[in-house]
């Protein structure tokens, strides 16, 4: 089976910076996404981690560690538009497009 | 390029009815997979199709159904409709076949009473 941590809500000020957490637990691993969701829209892709180690994507970068079954979204320089839910989500199995997605976190940014 | 097309956006049914949902992918994208997405639930992922065949099933009872045409369009069905199944149901289109990026339509947000 698979499982997937995150935290709930998360709160933080423009301009700062904040890291999203996601533990997951797999049988078999292919990568792990990250989508944000803004309330009342689809998912939209941010990233896609299949090797340990950062990826940086200008204000947005995520982090894997398969060893622990833990990665990391990381926002830069937080705007008002960055509140939104962040997903993290692993393939269900090694083929095919079925995701297994966390609960999500809800990223509020205030002023 | 046109993104993931989702009809209807909004639909309202009452208990026992059916309903079909319609999506259409981004133009060269062979694989849909189809979403459920409720509060308390989260997203859950209800089936995959790819070239014409569903290639994987999520978790839902048998009153989830769908089908994709030649054209990679793909519908989804719901029968005898319960309260719970109020919910916005999310399709994603993939171009390749692996775990690949997807990318997801707008939604249809069904409305059970």
């Amino acid at each position: 089976g698979q499982n997937i941590d995150q935290p709930t809500e998360m709160t933080a000020t423009e301009g700062a910076i904040v890291q999203i957490n996601c533990t997951y637990q797999t049988s078999g691993f292919n990568g792990l996404f990250w989508y944000q969701q803004h309330a009342g829209e689809a998912p939209t892709f941010l990233s896609y981690n299949v090797l340990d180690g950062l990826e940086e994507k200008g204000r947005f970068s995520s982090f894997l560690s398969r060893s622990k079954g833990y990665s990391y979204l990381l926002l830069k320089e937080l705007q008002m538009k960055d509140s939104a839910s962040y997903l993290c989500a692993v393939p269900w199995k090694l083929a095919g497009n079925m995701l297994t997605f966390g609960g999500g976190t809800r990223l509020m940014v205030k002023p | 390029k046109a993104g993931v097309t989702q009809t209807p956006r909004y639909l309202i049914k009452t208990r026992g009815q059916q309903v079909t949902l319609s999506c259409s992918p981004i133009s060269g994208h062979r694989s849909v997979s189809w979403y459920q997405q409720t509060p308390g639930q989260g997203l859950q992922f209800l089936f995959e199709y790819f070239s014409e065949t569903q290639r994987n099933k999520g978790n839902f009872p048998g009153r989830f159904s769908g089908r994709q045409f030649s054209n990679s369009r793909s519908e989804m069905n719901v029968s005898t409709l319960e309260l719970g199944d109020s919910a916005l149901y999310l399709c994603a289109s993939s171009a390749q076949g692996v775990s690949n990026e997807q990318f997801f339509g707008p939604g249809t947000r069904l409305t059970v009473l």
